[in-house]
């Protein structure tokens, strides 16, 4: 079982649809939380934390369910600039050996 | 202010050849990491230097590769001798403490 599964995509939506990603860790003692997103061929960059009260940034919703062991994120209204590559990321210790997903390729289409 | 930055961008070499990547990290930035990409898989750790020393290497995937960040600065990958299977993005990041991971662009190595 992988350490850190999402949807496999690709999400294929029009422009101001509302899309959501999920996300399951394998383990339950993991510490943080995080999207991370990715143009072509670019480096992965910190979209938002996940906390498990949920947060929000703007047009962004990140969600984390401990006792399922599940994230999500919800991006509304989307934009042509959302289509990238999200990365659900997971720390199981405080410090830096992150676990990423596979990711999730959005595009968003005119 | 730059970003973490890497040299080679690409990198194209034969099977048994040596390859060294090198990373600057933000300036202040003690924690410096080696991330990986391989077709197909996802990103994956390599190892974790806190200033010189290596925190953490248990990413790492045999001895073909050393990792050294002399003087706690900048940090290089070194391949020797690179297989067919270390084709992939190498990435590096810095962070100050346990503040938020910066990314670089990635080092393309591909070999033939």
């Amino acid at each position: 079982r992988k350490e850190v599964e999402q949807d496999p995509g690709p999400f294929n939506v029009p422009e101001g649809a509302t899309v959501a990603f999920n996300c399951t860790y394998s383990n339950s003692a993991s510490q943080s939380f995080f999207w991370y997103r990715q143009d072509c061929r670019k480096e992965p960059k910190l979209l938002m934390s996940v906390y498990s009260s949920g947060n929000e940034d703007g047009r962004f919703t990140a969600q984390l369910n401990r006792a399922s062991q599940y994230i999500s994120l919800l991006i509304r209204d989307s934009k042509l600039s959302d289509s990238a590559t999200y990365l659900c990321v997971v720390n199981e210790l405080r410090g830096g050996n992150l676990i990423f997903g596979k990711g999730t390729k959005l595009s968003v289409k005119p | 202010e730059a970003g973490v930055t890497q040299f080679p961008s690409h990198s194209v070499i034969e099977k048994g050849q040596t390859v060294t990547l090198r990373c600057d990290p933000i300036s202040g930035h003690d924690n410096l990491y080696w991330y990986r990409r391989v077709m197909g898989k996802e990103i994956k750790f390599l190892l974790h230097f806190v200033k010189e020393s290596k925190q953490d290497e248990s990413g790492m995937p045999n001895n073909r590769f050393l990792a050294e960040r002399t003087g706690g600065t900048y940090s290089t990958l070194k391949v020797q001798p690179a297989e067919l299977e270390d084709s992939g993005v190498y990435f590096c990041a810095s962070s100050h403490g346990l503040n938020t991971i910066y990314f670089g662009e990635g080092s393309w190595l591909t070999v033939v």
